[in-house]
């Protein structure tokens, strides 16, 4: 079974800087998809950014970016410059190819400052 | 834009009634899941469906049951509510076969079992 695990249950960033999330998961599949979802206090969980395991390029979604390190097993979130309204829970989350059990990760609640 | 809507955002309920949670999408999507949100547990699939009549178990389908009896919507329903069914309960869609796999979530309901 496919674990997927965040270290940090809560963080915390200043207005404009930049903040890390942690993601470790495990599996023995070569081909998988790897998420991290946002979900704001009372509002909807959406998509933040997605990485397909066969490509080797760290995705980027305008101040979101991942590094995905396939062989450790890693897949961490940067936000950059650091909005109020980045103030969510986030999950990451891992899906096996062609299928769709989406195991997701405990979450790391962030808190950005003014 | 993709909509999941869910019937309730909040609901309470007597140990042992019978709860109805909806969720209907508007995108035509085939798959459709339920999952339960909890603090420091992240989500955990409850059940899922592929198509209309059909479903699957997740990790914890115990004291849940499911049905679809239209493609748009997925009822989650508890038997006899217990105590230890409180929590906050996500509904999510996604197209089969989509290359992103990427699940659309509704805003949850948070169920509170006295």
């Amino acid at each position: 079974a496919q674990t997927v695990t965040q270290s940090q249950p809560e963080m915390s960033v200043q207005e404009a800087e930049t903040v890390t999330l942690s993601c470790t998961y495990d599996t023995s599949e070569n081909n998988y998809y790897l998420f991290w979802y946002k979900q704001p206090p009372s509002r909807q969980m959406i998509l933040v950014i997605r990485q397909e395991a066969y490509k080797q390029q760290n995705a980027t979604e305008n101040r979101f970016s991942v590094n995905f390190q396939k062989a450790a097993k890693s897949f961490s979130l940067k936000i950059s410059d650091s909005q109020l309204g980045d103030t969510a829970m986030y999950f990451c989350a891992f899906m096996k190819h062609n299928n769709n059990d989406m195991r997701f990760g405990a979450g790391t609640r962030l808190t950005v400052k003014p | 834009d993709v909509k999941v809507t869910q019937s309730s955002r909040y609901l309470v309920k007597r140990t042992g009634e019978k709860v109805f949670l909806e969720c209907v999408q508007d995108m035509d999507h085939e798959n459709m899941f339920w999952y339960r949100q909890d603090p420091g547990l992240g989500l955990r699939l409850i059940y899922f469906s592929y198509d209309v009549k059909m479903k699957e178990k997740g990790d914890i389908p115990e004291g849940y049951s499911v049905s679809r009896e239209k493609k748009e919507r997925f009822s989650l329903i508890l038997e006899s509510a217990s105590t230890n069914q409180t929590s906050m309960y996500l509904c999510a869609s996604s197209l089969a076969g989509a290359r992103s796999n990427e699940q659309f979530f509704g805003p949850g309901t948070r169920l509170t079992v006295l």
